[in-house]
């Protein structure tokens, strides 16, 4: 049974600097990884997918990488800024089967 | 090209009354998954559903919940004599083939239960 674990659970870090959140996952055996943002009260937004085959996705400030054979994947914000505030979920899309499975979020402050 | 589209957006309802909620999936997109958010958690998964199929329900509650993805019109998720524990805002998600691609979300639904 997929776990979808993500750390840390809160982050506050000063504008300007480079962050790592992180999410782990307990089935190695997905078809792809996705990273999404959810802002309070709102829907999700997709930031990042990693199909099972690839290392990394880029996106502008955004960077997330999947290693299977350790069941983690990282996001890498860099230059946070304000507006990046939210809550940050990765979720994984498991082979064999149809759910989804999401972790529980980290969520991160951005301070001006 | 819209993307998923989910009314309505807030929903109350008194106990013991039903909730339907409406899906309409991206254009192209034949699969629609369910999911519950309850306050504070994470998104759980509930139902995934193509044209008139429903393929896993594995998350669905047994009693009192259902959902629907007819060959016309949008996906509807059917919440029969709602409990206050049914307050939770409900995503869905479409996506061209079933989760292998990219899973777009709709804006969610509101649901309060008083």
């Amino acid at each position: 049974k997929q776990e979808v674990t993500q750390i840390p659970a809160a982050l506050s870090v000063p504008e300007g600097e480079n962050l790592v959140l992180n999410c782990s996952f307990t089935d190695s055996a997905i078809y792809n990884l996705q990273w999404f943002r959810q802002d309070p009260g709102k829907g999700l937004t997709s930031l990042l997918l990693i199909q099972s085959s690839q290392r990394e996705q880029t996106s502008g400030r955004l960077n997330a990488s999947l290693d299977k054979s350790s069941g983690r994947s990282t996001l890498y914000i860099a230059a946070s800024q304000p507006g990046d505030s939210a809550t940050y979920l990765c979720a994984a899309f498991n082979t064999g089967g149809f759910k989804t499975i999401f972790g529980a979020g980290t969520r991160l402050f951005v301070k001006a | 090209n819209a993307g998923v589209m989910q009314n309505p957006r807030h929903l109350v309802r008194r106990r013991g009354q039903e909730a339907r909620l409406r899906c309409s999936p991206m254009k192209g997109h034949s699969h629609v998954y369910w999911y519950r958010q309850l306050p504070e958690e994470g998104l759980k998964f509930m139902v995934y559903l193509q044209k008139e199929n429903i393929i896993d329900e594995s998350g669905m509650p047994k009693e009192r919940f259902s959902a629907e993805f007819p060959k016309e019109g949008p996906s509807i998720l059917r919440i029969q004599q709602v409990v206050r524990g049914d307050s939770a805002a409900y995503f869905c998600a479409s996506s061209p083939l079933r989760g292998i691609d990219e899973q777009y979300f709709g804006p969610g639904t509101r649901l309060t239960v008083t």
